[in-house]
């Protein structure tokens, strides 16, 4: 049972290229969620998805975009990458609800120059 | 939600209880008490929640004080592996996001 699974673990980027972050989970859970975390700002939500085919925005979707055409993806596409996208980066699922027991993956360090 | 104040940093022995407390004066009577870590270069980990009877499980045991205004998490024998970020969070039900204030530094020494 491997959980939340993230790659790449580690990504360099030049300002204005674009990525996908890779999120899939094999718990069965409908609730995913995309979370950045900075120095200082604590761990904050991008974007969620309450089941295959809903998404919605969180607190900082501005640059991001995210589809869910399975219950196991949750891909995160930076659109135009930009040095402010340099984070850590967080996907998690839950069964119970989107702010509930949340389970995380071993997060994508990203670095735009 | 109600906001939570923990010290900075604990450390303890390996094999010893670590006992981790948090405030939360200011919460309301529909607001949970949750405790996550976050191992260094790892994801956030879920630990235990309760809302005011004291809970246990494989990992830890959260103790709430009857007015519900602070709580202790236990790890009974704490090892290497539980250096970690603790965090104290409060929140009601299941549409309540949870905040991830800057948390209490366990360091378990040998």
């Amino acid at each position: 049972n491997a959980g939340v699974t993230q790659t790449p673990k580690f990504q360099v980027l030049k300002t204005g290229q674009s990525m996908t972050l890779q999120c899939a989970q094999d718990m069965n859970h409908e609730y995913m969620s995309w979370y950045r975390q900075d120095p200082g700002m604590g761990l904050r939500l991008i974007h969620y998805s309450v089941g295959a085919g809903i998404t919605d925005q969180g607190e900082v979707p501005n640059g991001y975009n995210v589809s869910r055409s399975t219950t196991e993806d949750f891909p995160l596409r930076l659109l135009s990458a930009a040095p402010s996208q340099t984070s850590v980066y967080f996907c998690a699922s839950s069964y119970d609800g989107l702010h509930e027991k949340l389970f995380f993956g071993s997060g994508t360090q990203l670095s735009v120059l | 939600d109600a906001k939570t104040t923990q010290p900075p940093s604990m450390d303890c022995a390996e094999g010893r209880a670590a006992n981790l407390p948090c405030n939360h004066s200011t919460i309301s009577g529909n607001e949970y008490v949750y405790w996550y870590r976050q191992i260094h270069s790892q994801g956030p980990q879920y630990i235990i929640h309760g809302l005011k009877n004291n809970e246990t499980n494989e990992m830890a045991s959260l103790i709430i004080t009857e007015d519900r205004k602070s709580s202790t998490l236990i790890l009974p024998h704490a090892t290497l592996r539980d250096t970690a970020v603790y965090y104290c969070i409060v929140k009601t039900g299941a549409n309540s996001k949870l905040t991830f204030g800057k948390g209490i530094t366990l360091s378990v020494r040998p």
